[in-house]
């Protein structure tokens, strides 16, 4: 099975700059979860979404927005870029994710996004 | 929230000597403990994983104990090679959706 795929694997933007991050999950898996990673902050929860939906959110700013697409696919967006916004974005996917039990997150390579 | 501490931040060994990371994690409701190495330029890997109703598991030179009623888990990795050199880090998680809280970060350096 192929892994998690992230798309683009870099990108340099500027401030006040939007930009569009693209995740393709596991096949079969419909949960996908978006994280930053800083060396300051660690790795910090975005959102996950499952079956199109939102399910839960971090404590980010509304500036960080995520959509997921019929086939599980999903997309982040963050709009009006901060330097503090570099990073490398996460996207990790995981099955099964209706039941009651925690499922294992696979991860993808990331988006190294810089704020110039 | 769930709030994760990891120790050590840095750690050395020499080849073939064993390490062990520790987390403790705050929320008792939490029951999904995995942990991941990330080396360089990728993105994390799962390495192990752990529920509560299970109090050890190993695979091969990994293992990784969990302790409920003092809310900590630590990784062993035996025989340690240079491969295994990288950043581990811990989570937790608990049966409301797939957010998992991270550990800080251990970097390995296994000393050839």
């Amino acid at each position: 099975k192929a892994g998690v795929t992230q798309t683009p694997r870099y990108l340099i933007k500027t401030r006040g700059q939007q930009v569009t991050l693209s995740c393709s999950p596991i096949s079969g898996h419909r949960s996908v979860s978006w994280y930053q990673q800083t060396p300051g902050q660690g790795l910090q929860f975005l959102f996950e979404y499952f079956s199109e939906t939102q399910r839960n959110k971090g404590n980010f700013p509304g500036r960080f927005s995520g959509r997921q697409f019929s086939n599980s696919r999903s997309e982040m967006n963050v709009s009006t870029l901060e330097l503090g916004d570099s990073a490398l974005y996460l996207c990790a996917s995981s099955g099964l994710a209706g039941g009651p039990r925690v499922e294992t997150q696979y991860f993808g390579p990331g988006t190294r996004l810089l704020v110039l | 929230g769930e709030n994760v501490e990891q120790h050590p931040s840095t750690l050395s060994v020499q080849e073939g000597d064993s390490a062990v990371i520790k987390c403790t994690y705050s929320d008792s409701a939490s029951n999904y403990f995995p942990w991941y190495k990330q080396e360089l330029g990728k993105g994390p890997q799962l390495i192990i994983d752990i529920r509560s109703n299970v109090g050890e598991k190993k695979d091969q030179r990994i293992a990784v104990t969990l302790n409920k009623t003092a809310k900590h888990f630590s990784l062993h990795i035996t025989e340690t090679q240079p491969e295994d050199s990288a950043v581990y880090f811990c989570a937790a998680s608990r049966n409301t959706g797939n957010q998992f809280y991270f550990g800080t970060g251990t970097s390995l350096t296994v000393i050839p």
